[in-house]
């Protein structure tokens, strides 16, 4: 079975640009969550989206918003881009509405110039 | 708030040699507690959880830890460490607020192995 899957593995763009990045569930699961992981530092939780809503949210600015698809798939949308955004984003995906075992796709490399 | 600190940022171990990564964590309820484990290049990997039964978890490839609440740790353990230990080790600690859990990573360790 197909695990987690993230697109792009790798995308630079200039400050103040959009990005939009995608996250395929494992196949049966209807939570995904959305994480930024520093270089250095562990993963920071930004959002949690059950059966199409939000479950919960981070301490991230408004520049950062989600959404799920009605076949579960995701995508983080981030505005206004600054340095400080690179990093590597991580998707997980879970079987529970509530945080629990969950199960990670290795991630979109965001630089940011 | 809860919180989570893993102790320390590097643990240097020769291969066959016990392996100890020590959490902490803050929380004014029982908490959620995971160890994920993070090789070069790959995803997170959940090695075990502790959610309010056995206070001794096993988890996959000979981990094990213990939730001591008197102490609010969550150490990491095996026996033996092997070459293809070495990865950054997480400390997630998961507590419900506003209806969800929202789990807090610790800052990582990195566990090398000697030959």
């Amino acid at each position: 079975d197909a695990g987690v899957t993230q697109s792009p593995t790798h995308l630079i763009k200039t400050r103040g640009q959009h990005v939009t990045l995608r996250c395929s569930p494992i196949s049966g699961h209807k939570s995904v969550s959305w994480y930024q992981q520093v270089l250095g530092q562990g993963p920071q939780f930004i959002f949690q989206y059950y059966e199409k809503e939000e479950r919960g949210r981070g301490n991230f600015p408004d520049r950062f918003s989600a959404r799920q698809f009605p076949n579960y798939s995701s995508e983080l949308n981030v505005n206004a881009l600054l340095l400080g955004d690179s990093a590597l984003y991580l998707c997980a995906s879970s079987d529970r509405d509530q945080i629990y075992e969950q199960y990670f796709g290795p991630g979109t490399r965001l630089t940011v110039t | 708030a809860q919180s989570v600190t893993q102790l320390d940022s590097h643990v240097s171990v020769s291969e066959g040699t016990p392996v100890l990564l020590r959490c902490n964590y803050s929380s004014s309820y029982s908490p959620s507690l995971f160890w994920y484990v993070q090789h070069p290049n790959k995803g997170l990997q959940l090695l075990l959880k502790y959610t309010s039964a056995a206070t001794l978890v096993k988890g996959i490839n000979g981990f094990e830890a213990e939730f001591k609440k008197s102490e609010t740790s969550f150490h990491l353990t095996k026996p033996s460490a092997h070459m293809s230990d070495a990865a950054e080790y997480f400390c997630v600690v998961s507590l419900i607020s506003g209806g969800s859990y929202i789990p807090t990573f610790g800052r990582g360790t990195s566990l090398i192995v000697h030959p």
